[in-house]
């Protein structure tokens, strides 16, 4: 069974950095790139950005909206994924998704994690 | 970026009798090479996270069920289930993976009448 489970989520100043972590099983993980979403509380869904499995070299692309203070890297050793935020704003308030993309096309999420809840307050 | 725009906002259906959610594209998804349409659709039950239903428009993920139907080309799309289920009450989104950003529709809220 594909498993996506986010960690590192929780309560943190404005201005602070958070770091969250994804901890896959069930599927070969260097097969794939992934992606970070978010949703603010009764909103919709926001992609922050992906990253690239090795075989396509990777490497990261990020939405215009987080460029500048989120990174995204992956360790293929362990299966994990990781979601770097600095200098995090009240708007940045949401549930943050890790998230598997599809082997059939670029962009197609089949698996999403349960989400960990940042807050910024 | 293409704009992903969907109608109703919100649909009240009773258990049973058939739902209807539409989805428009600000520009067409179908790829003229492989004739494969990049769109996508997903259910997200209350506190949960959403989950994939359709892709290319039309094919069902794994698992499924078969009262889920994707249609439509170019940019216009639908998804139906044809026996609503208590179990169905959720937002449904679509998506577009034809071009980077992927972008989603804002979202369809069903509840049953």
């Amino acid at each position: 069974e594909v498993q996506l489970v986010e960690s590192g989520g929780g309560l943190v100043q404005p201005g602070r950095s958070l770091r969250l972590s994804c901890t896959t099983s069930g599927f070969t993980f260097g097969d794939h790139a992934l992606s970070w979403f978010r949703q603010a509380p009764g909103k919709g869904l926001e992609c922050l950005g992906f990253i690239r499995s090795k075989i396509y070299g990777g490497t990261p692309e990020y939405a215009a909206s987080v460029k500048d203070r989120f990174t995204i890297s992956r360790d293929d050793s362990r299966s994990i994924a990781y979601l770097q935020m600095n200098s995090l704003k009240t708007e940045d308030t949401a549930v943050y998704y890790c998230v598997r993309v599809s082997s059939q096309a670029t962009d197609l999420f089949d698996s999403w994690g349960q989400g960990t809840l940042v807050t910024v307050s | 970026d293409i704009v992903m725009t969907q109608s109703p906002d919100s649909l009240a259906v009773s258990l049973g009798e058939r739902a209807t959610v539409n989805c428009k594209s600000s520009q067409s998804v179908l790829y003229s090479s492989n004739k494969k349409n990049y769109l996508a659709w997903y259910q997200q039950k209350p506190g949960q996270p959403p989950k994939l239903l359709i892709y290319w428009a039309s094919a069902r993920a794994s698992g499924v069920p078969d009262r889920f139907s994707g249609s439509g080309s170019g940019t216009d799309f639908t998804l139906t289930i044809s026996s609503l289920q208590a179990e169905d009450v959720a937002v449904y989104y679509c998506q577009q993976y034809y071009s980077r950003p992927p972008t989603f529709g804002q979202g369809t809220k069903l509840e049953i009448k």
